[in-house]
């Protein structure tokens, strides 16, 4: 069936080092790829997106690519912040049917150091 | 501020309480869904609704009973709960289950920590 892989955590970065955590995912026809972050003490929050191969995805200084020769979806950003310490969970979603669901990796901790 | 609103955002009760969780959300969407999270998990989906019909039941035990009265709102109640059902409980709505080229992705609840004593 399918599914997602992440890297696993904690990441622990410096202030405006350079961020990449990696996913990679396992689906039959062409799924849409999802970046959700999550702070502590709330829900999911979408970051970005993409719906079809090569697409990138950006939001807040993050990007992604949707890289079907290698199936990936790595979340990078230039320069983080201590205000981007989270929960990161790469999904992906293909719905053709009432029973589709979204499918999330394990989620990735990342930890900025002021 | 989430667009989902779910309440109340803490609760403790007894393994024979009953109890609801309650959501809800006003921006149009006909897909709502209920998550339970495990502390360091990625969520684990319950159910779901799509045009206020149940449509996916993750073999989830009957004392969890989920109700969705109108397009807005989604409840789920709680009856003779175990500790180990402790978890955050997160609700969720999409403009549609089945995103196609809508490609619609969920809007989280900001959840509900459970404590069952």
């Amino acid at each position: 069936g399918d599914s997602v892989t992440q890297m696993e955590g904690p990441v622990t970065l410096s202030e405006e080092a350079f961020l990449t955590i990696n996913c990679t995912y396992t689906a039959t026809g062409y799924p849409s790829l999802f970046w959700y972050v999550q702070y502590p003490g709330e829900g999911l929050q979408l970051l970005l997106k993409a719906t079809k191969a090569d697409d990138k995805g950006s939001n807040k200084g993050f990007e992604a690519t949707y890289r079907k020769e290698t199936t990936s979806f790595h979340l990078e950003k230039g320069s983080v912040q201590v205000s981007d310490s989270a929960v990161y969970f790469c999904a992906l979603f293909q719905g053709y049917s009432s029973a589709s669901k979204i499918i999330f990796g394990s989620g990735t901790r990342l930890s900025i150091r002021p | 501020d989430t667009e989902v609103t779910q309440t109340p955002k803490h609760l403790v009760m007894g393994m024979t309480n009953k109890k609801s969780l309650k959501c809800e959300q006003h921006m149009g969407h006909r897909a709502m869904y209920w998550y339970k999270q495990k502390a360091k998990k990625p969520p684990e989906l319950m159910f779901v609704y799509s045009y206020e019909k149940l449509s996916i039941n993750e073999s989830v035990p009957s004392r969890f009973s989920p109700e969705c009265p109108n397009s807005s709102l989604l409840n789920l109640h709680l009856h003779a709960l175990q500790p180990e059902d402790s978890a955050l409980y997160l609700c969720a709505s999409s403009q549609d289950v089945v995103l196609g080229q809508n490609n619609s992705p969920l809007h989280f609840g900001n959840g509900t920590r459970l404590t069952v004593t």
